[in-house]
């Protein structure tokens, strides 16, 4: 299957909280998750990214927790910003992929950080 | 830093118009993808390539041709502009068994 599922669709926190994005796919031949935050009006940059040999990632006040026996990994964002509201998306890379590449993408959640 | 650099941020073009939509990155990649991307439906491959002169299909290829003569460039053409392919368009490359690197897309208006 290569699919990443990814939600919500679309969180809505206070400055300061924990916003938690999950991920799930089905493909064990993933081999590295990406995770990309988005601006509007701009292209998806890269944030934080991890490997499934490794349980947790810590980049600031992203972290990324990956559970490889559940094949899901999340993403965390300590102290949330106004500054961090945007369209976050995960994704996970195969060796070798069909019509999506080698690069499956989740949906997308749209963030938001209120003050 | 890798650089992908999309010719045009903006662009408006007339249906039935041929419009060719550039990128070019600057770090020797071997994969080249392009998405569109819209409300609601996330990112879309239209076509991919992972070497010079090979293209594959993406999810929808439709309506949509690429050209890649040289490593470091990978052309999008619409070949008869339809309203329905107003959208942001997104080039993107990447190495093998890592992420890829998005330009800062080009937001195409068909009229």
């Amino acid at each position: 299957q290569q699919q990443v599922k990814q939600s919500p669709q679309s969180l809505i926190v206070q400055k300061g909280g924990i916003p938690i994005i999950n991920c799930a796919y089905e493909n064990t031949a993933f081999d590295y998750f990406p995770w990309y935050q988005q601006f509007p009006g701009k292209g998806p940059a890269l944030l934080i990214a991890i490997r499934p040999d490794v349980s947790e990632k810590k980049e600031g006040r992203f972290t990324i927790s990956f559970n490889k026996s559940a094949k899901q990994f999340s993403l965390h964002i300590m102290d949330s910003q106004p500054g961090d509201s945007a369209t976050y998306f995960c994704a996970a890379v195969v060796p070798y992929g069909g019509s999506q590449g080698n690069l499956i993408f989740g949906k997308g959640t749209k963030l938001s950080v209120k003050p | 830093d890798v650089k992908v650099t999309q010719s045009s941020r903006y662009l408006v073009k007339r249906t039935g118009e041929k419009v060719f939509l550039e990128c070019v990155q600057d770090m020797d990649h071997e994969n080249m993808f392009w998405y569109r991307q819209d409300p609601g439906l996330g990112l879309r491959l239209i076509y991919f390539s992972y070497d010079v002169k090979m293209k594959e299909k993406g999810d929808i290829p439709e309506g949509y041709s690429v050209s890649r003569e040289k490593k470091e460039r990978f052309s999008l053409i619409l070949e008869s502009a339809s309203t329905n392919q107003t959208s942001m368009y997104l080039c993107a490359s990447s190495l093998t068994h890592s992420e890829a690197f998005f330009g800062q897309g080009t937001r195409l208006t068909v009229v």
